[in-house]
């Protein structure tokens, strides 16, 4: 099976700063690749599908990029709002297995 | 407005079984694929199984196989998982979460979970 890692686990960043997570497949999954934002005490959203297109409603700070094997997820000024676990899915073929998730704090 | 409401959990002895079920409203529920996706204290999201939305095609986790059965009735907007020889691993709150209407197997709602305790 594809394994998914995400990295890093862990950051903390200031307001307004720029954020980079990674996603890594260890096969090429196309760009079957979403993104999630799960925040304390609340569900799982969706951000990102096809490794690159924003779902709607979604603040226009967060972008995504690329395809195979390596993914990022950019924030680019983080917000308060923004303290959440981030998790990436691949979807191109079952099982659809999630990434270990990268924790953002703010500084 | 889409909406997903789980219900089932509880506690339950290792080796016992549990039934959870999804009530789902606010689209055509046989159009869209579903999932169940759970999540362990402390822990991250882990996918569990899979439901195409005419049940053609079904998956599910290695950790979960030969265990958990998934299924559906369009006729009554239901997901349901069928949890038989629980672990005490499968503690977890379980999501039943609704695919993407563009990217099918992303997942696009989210119920707000019900949680499965295995314990003696």
């Amino acid at each position: 099976d594809i394994q998914m890692t995400q990295s890093p686990s862990s950051l903390s960043a200031s307001v307004g700063d720029r954020v980079t997570i990674t996603c890594r497949a260890s096969q090429g999954i196309s760009n079957s690749l979403a993104w999630y934002q799960h925040r304390p005490g609340k569900v799982p959203k969706l951000l990102i599908y096809a490794a690159s297109t924003l779902q709607s409603g979604v603040p226009s700070r967060f972008s995504a990029s690329g395809s195979g094997t390596d993914f990022t997820l950019t924030i680019s000024s983080l917000q308060p709002d923004d303290i959440a676990t981030y998790y990436c899915q691949k979807y191109n073929s079952a099982p659809f297995t999630f990434g270990g998730g990268t924790k953002v704090e703010i500084k | 407005e889409v909406q997903l409401e789980e219900s089932g959990g509880g506690l339950v002895q290792p080796g016992g079984s549990l039934r959870l079920s999804c009530a789902a409203s606010g689209f055509t529920f046989s159009s869209y694929s579903m999932s169940w996706v759970r999540q362990a204290p402390g822990k991250g999201l882990e996918w569990v199984s899979y439901i195409s939305g005419n049940s053609g095609s079904i998956y599910y986790a290695d950790s979960v196989k030969g265990r958990f059965t998934i299924s559906r009735d369009n006729a009554k907007n239901s997901l349901f998982l069928q949890m038989n020889s629980l672990r005490d691993e499968d503690t977890s709150v379980y999501y039943c979460a609704r695919g993407s209407t563009i990217a099918g197997r992303a997942v696009e709602y989210w119920g707000q979970g019900t949680l499965v305790t295995v314990s003696s």
